[in-house]
């Protein structure tokens, strides 16, 4: 199965940038990586994927490290509403389990005021 | 506006009494799949499917029985329920090459079985 590792919480200022890291040692060469993140009551929604090189949207930014084992989801000015639960998975990318993903438990971000 | 809808949102039911939830996006997607929401345990996948009568099972399947049977549903069957399948469940879909493209999750159904 395709397992990510997160930590279980982080804390941060609003207004301040926040780093999400995520470790993925056991991805493949053509796994996509995403993240998704779910508000209190809410259903999770996505965020930002990314393959190899550096993404940014309009939610975050992706990070991802060179060997690909690694990658950090970055916003840029924390607010209140950024508080969340943050899932980084990776998609596997051949044949029948291209569509099985495995979400772990995620990263509680606490937004201080 | 493009989205995932789940009925009913919420549901208490007894153990053994068959209950169906229903998904439907109108996005056109291929993919749809069922997760189930536990404390503690974070998401799991219990069916997904990639296309019209195409299913396959995810991590958690046990107790539970999908169909595709058009393209824009994707319901969720309990045959008998039992008091483990208390829980939060969230449809998702997107568009096929999902390596390349995010899920749209629906609202959540919060299921209790007594």
């Amino acid at each position: 199965d395709a397992k990510t590792t997160q930590p279980n919480s982080m804390e941060s200022n609003e207004e301040e940038p926040v780093h999400l890291p995520c470790n993925h040692s056991t991805i493949s060469g053509t796994d996509y990586i995403h993240w998704y993140r779910q508000l209190p009551s809410q259903g999770p929604e996505y965020v930002i994927h990314g393959l190899t090189s550096n993404v940014n949207n309009r939610m975050a930014s992706l990070a991802i490290a060179e060997d690909r084992k690694s990658s950090t989801l970055i916003l840029h000015r924390a607010t209140l509403r950024d508080a969340a639960v943050y899932y980084c998975i990776h998609r596997p990318n051949s044949g029948g389990s291209n569509y099985k993903l495995t979400f772990g438990k995620g990263t509680l971000l606490t937004v201080n005021p | 506006e493009a989205q995932v809808t789940q009925n009913p949102r919420y549901l208490i039911t007894v153990t053994g009494k068959k209950l169906t939830v229903t998904c439907s996006q109108n996005m056109n997607h291929e993919y749809m799949s069922w997760y189930r929401q536990d404390p503690g345990l974070g998401l799991r996948q219990i069916y997904y499917s990639m296309n019209v009568e195409v299913t396959d099972k995810g991590d958690v399947p046990e107790g539970y029985k999908v169909s595709r049977k058009e393209k824009r549903n994707f319901p969720l069957i309990l045959e008998s329920p039992s008091p483990n399948q208390t829980s939060l469940y969230f449809c998702a879909s997107s568009s096929e090459g999902e390596g390349t493209s995010g899920l749209h999750f629906g609202p959540g159904t919060r299921l209790t079985v007594t």
